[in-house]
């Protein structure tokens, strides 16, 4: 099993800042399959990023990822009010699929 | 668009049964596998099960094994997730999840999820 963990817990920014989440893998993504999702309370998750890198539809181009094998990045590059969230990375190369334990993303 | 909408949960007692239904809209639902996903009280999502579109490819968290059953019934547009022996500690809120296409692990879409209580 991958166990994706994520850092840090807890990020305190303000609007206009750029934000940078932190994902590591126990062991090497494979293909790098590896997706971001942010989640408000008494929300749906919404589907950010794919692939590692790659942007989901209609996903503002603020939201950039990178990263491959065992260490990923999610960057919001100038925060909107908007986009202070909970945020989780999640491996679907392997069953079981696995989200790290998540960042919150506070003002 | 894509709609997904859950239904079924409530309060249930320790060790008896409950059946979560996923209702899909807005896309060709026999064409995509789909999840359930949970998240616990002050914990965050955890991946319960997955079943492809047609139903032959189905895994699960190790701690629902034996216990949970996935299921679909495409001509319904719904998933189920059928809960047995329910512990106190599957209490959540239940998302159903659509996969990216017919047998892909990515999920692409999500619902507004509903509450399980395990409780005595």
């Amino acid at each position: 099993e991958i166990v994706l963990t994520q850092s840090p817990g807890t990020l305190s920014l303000s609007p206009g800042e750029r934000a940078t989440l932190s994902c590591r893998a126990s062991q090497s993504v494979a293909r790098n399959y590896l997706a971001w999702y942010q989640h408000k309370p008494g929300q749906a998750p919404r589907f950010l990023i794919y692939g590692a890198s790659n942007r989901a539809t209609d996903i503002p181009d603020r939201f950039s990822g990178s990263g491959s094998g065992t260490d990923f990045t999610l960057t919001i590059s100038r925060l909107e009010p908007e986009d202070f969230a909970v945020y989780y990375c999640q491996q679907y190369a392997s069953s079981p699929i696995s989200f790290g334990q998540g960042t919150r993303l506070e003002i | 668009q894509v709609q997904l909408v859950e239904s079924g949960g409530g309060v249930v007692q320790p060790g008896r049964s409950l059946r979560l239904s996923c209702a899909g809209s807005g896309f060709t639902f026999s064409g995509y596998s789909m999840h359930w996903v949970r998240q616990a009280p002050d914990t965050g999502l955890e991946w319960v099960a997955f079943l492809s579109n047609d139903g032959s490819n189905e895994h699960y968290t190790d701690s629902v094994k034996g216990r949970f059953t996935i299921s679909r019934d495409n001509s319904k547009r719904t998933v189920y997730l059928q809960m047995n022996i329910v512990r106190l500690d599957d209490t959540a809120v239940y998302y159903c999840a659509r996969g990216d296409g017919p047998g892909n692990w990515l999920i692409d879409s999500w619902g507004q999820g509903t509450l399980v209580t395990v409780s005595s």
